[in-house]
């Protein structure tokens, strides 16, 4: 199975400032065949159920803020939001799909405002 | 709007069984492969099992193998996760998810979870 690793767990940022959440996968997401990184992010609020933001390690869904962006390739993945919003304070999640089954979750980044 | 709504939750005592259902409406339900996805309390995400289009072929997580089937009425637009032998550690919300014309998709939608706790 392909472990995801998220770091910080936990992540304290003033609003307007950057934040970022990394992401390392046990092995490399890269599909040379489709030249893509299998790999989205997901934001979580309280009591609600995740929200896709970013799929193709890069790509940005339609209506997600252009504030949030990611980056990275291979096993090594980032996703940074360029300047905090209130809205903003979440739970983070990276996941793989190069592989299924299972698919894999990172452990998560709590996003706070300082 | 693309949509998934998740019932059939409840409290139920270990080894007894569940049956939980997710309705989908807004889009081609025959044309996804959907998931179950679970959050213990205060946890994180677990993938459980996911169905493909056709409803041939299943893949479960080992947590859950053996004990759990996923299955799909593309009739009715609607999935359903049977669950048996229950154990405490499977106290969760479960959430159903839309992933793509194949496996190797993200989520997106998810329905709003019903939470599963099993207790005596």
């Amino acid at each position: 199975d392909i472990v995801m690793t998220q770091s910080p767990d936990s992540l304290a940022v003033s609003l307007g400032e950057r934040a970022t959440i990394n992401c390392k996968s046990s092995q490399s997401v890269f599909y040379n065949s489709h030249n893509k990184n299998y790999l989205a992010w997901y934001q979580q609020k309280p009591g609600q159920p995740p929200k896709l933001l970013i799929y193709w390690a890069s790509t940005r869904e339609s209506g997600v803020p252009d504030r949030f962006s990611g980056s990275g390739s291979g096993t090594d993945f980032t996703l940074t939001i360029s300047s905090l919003q209130a809205e903003d304070v979440a739970v983070y999640y990276c996941q793989q799909y190069y592989t299924t089954p299972p698919i894999t979750f990172g452990q998560g980044t709590r996003l706070e405002i300082k | 709007q693309v949509q998934l709504v998740e019932s059939g939750g409840g409290v139920v005592q270990p080894g007894r069984s569940l049956r939980l259902s997710c309705a989908a409406s807004g889009f081609t339900f025959s044309s996804y492969a959907i998931h179950w996805v679970r959050q213990a309390p205060g946890k994180g995400l677990e993938w459980v099992a996911v169905i493909s289009n056709d409803g041939i072929n299943t893949y479960y997580a080992d947590s859950v193998k053996g004990r759990f089937t996923i299955s799909r009425d593309n009739s009715q637009n609607t999935l359903y996760l049977q669950m048996n032998s229950l154990r405490a550690e499977d106290t969760a919300v479960y959430y159903c998810a839309r992933g793509g014309h194949d496996y190797l998709y993200w989520f997106d939608p998810w329905g709003q979870g019903t939470l599963v706790t099993v207790s005596s």
